[in-house]
């Protein structure tokens, strides 16, 4: 079945790294995202990348992908207290028609 | 401004009680998709439409309905609402098919609670 996996919290400091994994279950995938949501908001695409590829970077972030572990992750550096809010990594399988499958989300708190 | 926009915001209604939640688009986008947002579920789709006339099923259609007559509306219908139907709901258009690069456009998300 389909399937993405994320888990639920993570909290570092101001100026350190983050890491949000990912891990999905349908190999049929296309493109892959990363959404951030901010409270009251709705979401905001962060960025994307083809299943074909295994690394993009854009600016403070990086998107690994492990296609063979189905694994995704999203790198943040220097993070910064602007980037607290809740992400969603998601799938968009192309199987007969176009499905979205969103993860439940990993919501970040940065401490000052 | 481009943007998505849903009406209304918050809505409270009794079990039964037919409501409709408007999305509408002024981006020209052919793709428009809805989604329910519960906690521990994350977003989950409910419908999508890659076209006018054109709807298909997402992951969770059951109790809901939609129609693409002109290309900028794409309204969720809840003939009968049950309880477990309170969420938060969210609309979203793109240019294309959402298989691509193409950016997903959220609405601000209606809350919608079902007594």
């Amino acid at each position: 079945g389909e399937d993405v996996e994320q888990s639920l919290f993570l909290s570092v400091r101001e100026g350190d790294s983050s890491v949000i994994n990912c891990t999905y279950t349908d190999s049929s995938s296309t493109y892959l995202y990363w959404y951030k949501q901010e409270p009251g908001a709705g979401l905001q695409l962060l960025t994307y990348i083809f299943s074909n590829m295994d690394m993009k970077q854009d600016q403070r972030l990086t998107v690994l992908l492990n296609k063979k572990d189905k694994h995704l992750s999203l790198r943040i550096a220097d993070t910064q207290t602007g980037d607290s809010a809740i992400y969603f990594c998601a799938e968009t399988l192309h199987t007969g028609g176009f499905k979205t499958i969103f993860g439940a989300g990993t919501r970040l708190f940065v401490k000052a | 401004e481009a943007q998505v926009t849903q009406n209304p915001r918050y809505l409270i209604t009794v079990t039964g009680k037919k409501l409709t939640v408007t999305c509408s688009q002024n981006m020209n986008h052919e793709y428009m998709s809805w989604y329910r947002q519960d906690p521990g579920l994350g977003l989950r789709q409910i419908y999508y439409s890659m076209n006018v006339e054109v709807t298909d099923k997402g992951d969770v259609p059951e109790g809901y309905k939609v129609s693409r007559k002109e290309k900028r509306n794409f309204p969720l219908i809840l003939e009968s609402p049950s309880p477990n139907q309170t969420s938060l709901y969210f609309c979203a258009s793109s240019i294309g098919l959402a298989g691509s690069t193409d950016t997903q456009y959220f609405g601000p998300g209606t809350r919608l609670t079902v007594l």
